[in-house]
């Protein structure tokens, strides 16, 4: 069974700066998808970014990018210019391409901004 | 984006009473639906997958009697929580993935509320 590992329950950071949330993974998969997923406090799950496995590049949306290490079961997310509105739980999620459509989420990490 | 509503937003109701959950997908056809359960500062617990014109697949340890699924449409799943009992309040959330999207993307509604006096 596939597992997601979210090692930092809390991070914060000042407004305008940058900061990175770490997200492992377990698979034998080869192909599979994954996600960060943003929850802020009205709690609507608000999709942040989706990496395909089989893709080399390293997604990007806006301030929002993530570092692919697929040798080491890598996912991890970086905010850049970080704004007050960026505060939420995120969530990384994983999704298997072979086997149905469900996601195995991790435990989350809630992010502080300060202003 | 994909669209996905939930009703009610915030439900009361006394112990023993049944509350259904309406999940719809706006914009598009959903062939499959995921329930949720989130317990706060939590992750999300999937509860059942519903897959339209058929039954639902529960999760271990979920008591597919008391939380009955209904995918009758391709826009529309129900949960009912049925002799609803305080340890059953809870935030419920719904998702739907649209057939031949980005990857069976998850879009997610805005969650139900659920207390149970």
């Amino acid at each position: 069974a596939q597992t997601v590992t979210q090692s930092q329950p809390e991070m914060s950071v000042q407004e305008a700066e940058t900061v990175t949330l770490s997200c492992t993974y377990d698979t034998s998969e080869s192909d599979y998808y994954l996600f960060w997923y943003k929850q802020p406090p009205s709690r609507q799950m608000i999709l942040v970014i989706r990496q395909e496995a089989y893709k080399q590049q390293n997604a990007t949306e806006n301030r929002f990018s993530v570092n692919f290490q697929k040798a080491a079961k890598s996912f991890s997310l970086k905010i850049s210019d970080s704004q007050l509105g960026d505060a939420a739980m995120y969530f990384c999620a994983y999704r298997s391409g072979t086997s149905g459509s469900r996601l195995t989420f991790g435990e989350g990490t809630q992010l502080t901004v300060n202003p | 984006g994909a669209v996905v509503s939930q009703h009610p937003s915030r439900v009361i109701c006394k112990s023993g009473t049944s509350v259904k959950i309406e999940c719809r997908s706006l914009d598009f056809q959903a062939t499959t639906m995921f329930w949720y359960r989130q317990f706060p500062k939590k992750s999300l617990m999937l509860m059942a997958t519903s897959n339209e014109g058929s039954k639902a697949t529960y999760e271990q340890g979920v008591e597919k009697d008391k939380f009955l699924i209904n995918h009758a449409s391709l826009t529309l799943s129900t949960l009912t929580v049925t002799s609803a009992h305080p340890e059953d309040s809870s935030f419920y959330i719904c998702s739907a993935t649209q057939p031949g999207g980005r990857a069976n993307t998850q879009y997610f509604g805005p969650g139900t509320r659920l207390t149970v006096l």
